[in-house]
């Protein structure tokens, strides 16, 4: 069981660029999000999604796009990548309508220059 | 919103000393998790514990949900333990979004 997977684990990208950070989970949760890590602030919300179809913006969208097609995958890409967005992002998923544990990928260790 | 505080901010320990971590938070949840994110990154689940009592080897955790707070015992540490622990919560309104508080790192010493 594979549980909630994130790649790449490491990426360095220059200001400007654009791209896809991938995250699938094999647990049928409906559930996904994707957090980011900064020093000393905890994780915060960027986007969120209940199931195929719906996503809804967190606590910090801004300069991130998601999309959900498939029950397993919610991709977080970067539109025009900027040094403020250097951080540790987490994928996580859970069950929406029973109450139990959520779930986190390994991380993906993001520096732009 | 939620608020989440976690207490100590920081905690130095010697190998074999015991612990106490806390958690309060500012309204009604319906699911509450501690987490241990390793010096690699890497989020570990240690406990799902919206109310009672819960223990996993040298690791135990309550939460008084009445009251707001959850606490997570670690007893003879080792230097394995080392680390931030995160506290997060989710209401009842929210689907599955967690609330994280700002963790508490813990450093034990051989």
């Amino acid at each position: 069981n594979a549980g909630v997977t994130q790649t790449p684990k490491f990426q360095v990208l220059k200001t400007g660029q654009s791209m896809t950070l991938q995250c699938a989970q094999d647990m049928n949760h409906e559930y996904m999000s994707w957090y980011r890590q900064d020093p000393g602030m905890g994780l915060r919300l960027i986007h969120y999604s209940v199931g195929a179809g719906i996503t809804d913006q967190g606590e910090v969208p801004n300069g991130y796009n998601v999309s959900r097609s498939t029950t397993e995958d919610f991709p977080l890409r970067l539109l025009s990548a900027a040094p403020s967005q250097t951080s540790v992002y987490f994928c996580a998923s859970s069950r929406v309508y029973v109450n139990t544990e959520a779930f986190f990928g390994q991380g993906t260790r993001l520096t732009v220059v | 919103g939620i608020q989440v505080e976690q207490s100590p901010p920081d905690l130095i320990l010697q190998e074999g000393a015991n612990s106490t971590l806390r958690c309060n938070f500012s309204d009604s949840v319906n699911n509450l998790q501690w987490f241990h994110q390793n010096p690699w990154g890497q989020l570990i689940n240690l406990f799902y514990i919206p109310s009672g009592t819960k223990q996993n080897g040298r690791l135990s955790a309550t939460t008084v949900a009445t009251e707001r707070y959850s606490l997570l015992y670690i007893s003879s540490s080792q230097t394995t333990d080392s680390g931030v622990y995160f506290c997060a919560v989710r209401r009842g309104t929210s689907y599955g979004k967690l609330t994280f508080g700002q963790g508490t790192i813990l450093t034990v010493h051989p």
